[in-house]
């Protein structure tokens, strides 16, 4: 069964320093999506970036990028030059292909400090 | 597109009434997804549909609980009778295949039972 470890509870970052927000991942499947979604207080889920397991490249989006680890099975987000809007909450999420089953991890409560 | 919308926002209902939670999902997607969100046990996956089709139920958590989805553009998650112990935001979310793509989410519906 697939399942997703986000082990730091909470997290703080200097405003403009950049922050790694942990995941690892378990799956036997070797076809498999790895994705980071944000949710700010208001609630909503707001999808970041997303990572494939026959990716070659890690991913990046703007100030987000995918520190992408496949043989120690991490997939951590990357958040450069924090501001304070980045404060929310972080998941971590994988959906294998056989299925598309879409689980996330605990999540992460990033704050950001001026 | 106006994206996934769930209906209601809120819910406040008494112990042992039934409680109709709905979604409509961004058109053409053939995932849905239902997801509930609490502080204690994160956000868990519930059930979640293939072109209509209940593939994955293990999440329910127990006969009170059921979802259908009649056609592509409305799904519903029922809980009968509820308990206070369900109180939670519950999301709606939807994709397409294959699994690089992500899921959108609604806005969620705050249940609380009282």
């Amino acid at each position: 069964a697939q399942k997703i470890t986000q082990t730091q509870p909470g997290m703080f970052v200097q405003e403009k320093e950049a922050v790694t927000l942990d995941c690892t991942y378990d799956t036997s499947d070797q076809s498999y999506g790895l994705f980071w979604y944000k949710q700010p207080s208001s609630g909503e889920m707001i999808f970041l970036i997303y990572q494939g397991s026959y990716d070659e490249q890690n991913a990046t989006e703007g100030r987000y990028s995918l520190n992408f680890q496949k043989a120690r099975k991490s997939a951590n987000l990357v958040i450069s030059a924090s501001q304070l809007g980045d404060s929310a909450m972080y998941f971590c999420a994988m959906r294998e292909e056989y299925g598309n089953k879409l689980v996330f991890g605990a999540g992460t409560i990033l704050r950001v400090k001026s | 597109d106006a994206g996934v919308i769930q209906s209601p926002r809120h819910e406040v209902t008494e112990m042992g009434q039934e409680v109709t939670l709905r979604c409509k999902p961004i058109s053409g997607h053939d995932y849905l997804f239902w997801y509930r969100q609490t502080m204690m046990r994160g956000l868990e996956l519930l059930i979640y549909f293939n072109n209509n089709v209940p593939i994955d139920d293990s999440g329910m958590p127990e006969d009170r609980f059921s979802a259908k989805m009649p056609n592509a553009s409305f799904s519903t998650l029922k809980i009968q009778p509820s308990e206070p112990r369900d109180s939670a935001v519950y999301f709606c979310a939807s994709s397409l295949t294959p699994g690089s793509t992500e899921a959108f989410f609604g806005q969620g519906t705050r249940l609380t039972v009282v």
